[in-house]
């Protein structure tokens, strides 16, 4: 099983739509993930830290569930700025100050 | 959030030349930076971690002779790429790590093309 995985997508939905992505972890152990956002050609950003049970700003909300292992990442009302690639990160199994990243989930946003 | 500065932001270099790569923490000291490659519609691949005052931590199947890191401060990491071939073409990207946090803020990146 990977460390992180997502699915790559794309995600077409239109403006004002509401969708939801998922991130399977492997590594029981981790406390805490990220969810960043990169555009095409460009470094990612953060977007939201998971810890615990979840986090909410604005239009996003993350989740975390430990049973099933996965991190969610839910986006009401979607823009059309909203489109770019969603990375699912995870303290690397075994060295925890390195990060693992998903290969990311694309979202574009349609009028 | 916090400010890590790369530069130069993309630089187009002849193959056998050697590139360097500078990744600067501007409103924290990193004691620890890592340094990514990127190639199109493919994840962010961990290339090195680079330690203040130590040799750097190179990932399995990285060279550490061709990808040569420097940490000498707690705010500057360089990256140069030795010899440079067109398949080293690629997006470098930096990041380092708030103290005490495992927050991670990325430099702008690198865009290294190699004719």
């Amino acid at each position: 099983r990977k460390e992180v995985e997502q699915d790559p997508g794309p995600f077409n939905v239109p403006e004002g739509a509401t969708v939801a992505f998922n991130c399977t972890y492997s590594n029981s152990a981790s406390q805490s993930f990220f969810w960043y956002r990169q555009d095409c050609r460009k470094e990612p950003k953060l977007l939201m830290s998971v810890y615990s049970s979840g986090n909410e700003d604005g239009r996003f909300t993350a989740q975390l569930n430990r049973a099933s292992q996965y991190i969610s990442l839910l986006i009401r009302d979607s823009k059309l700025s909203d489109s770019a690639t969603y990375l699912c990160v995870a303290p690397h199994t075994g060295t925890a100050s390195k990060l693992t990243f998903g290969t990311g989930t694309r979202l574009q946003v349609t009028l | 959030g916090a400010v890590v500065s790369q530069h130069p932001s993309w630089v187009i270099c002849k193959s056998g030349t050697s590139v360097k790569i500078e990744c600067r923490s501007l409103d924290f000291q990193a004691t620890t930076m890592f340094w990514y490659r990127q190639f199109p519609k493919q994840s962010l691949m961990l290339m090195a971690t680079s330690n203040e005052g130590s040799k750097a931590t190179y990932e399995q199947g990285v060279e550490k002779d061709k990808f040569l890191i420097n940490h000498a401060s707690l705010t500057l990491s360089t990256l140069t790429v030795t010899s440079a071939h067109p398949e080293d073409s690629s997006f470098y990207i930096c990041s380092a790590r708030v103290p005490d946090s495992q927050v991670a803020f990325f430099g702008q990146g690198t865009r290294l093309t190699v004719v």
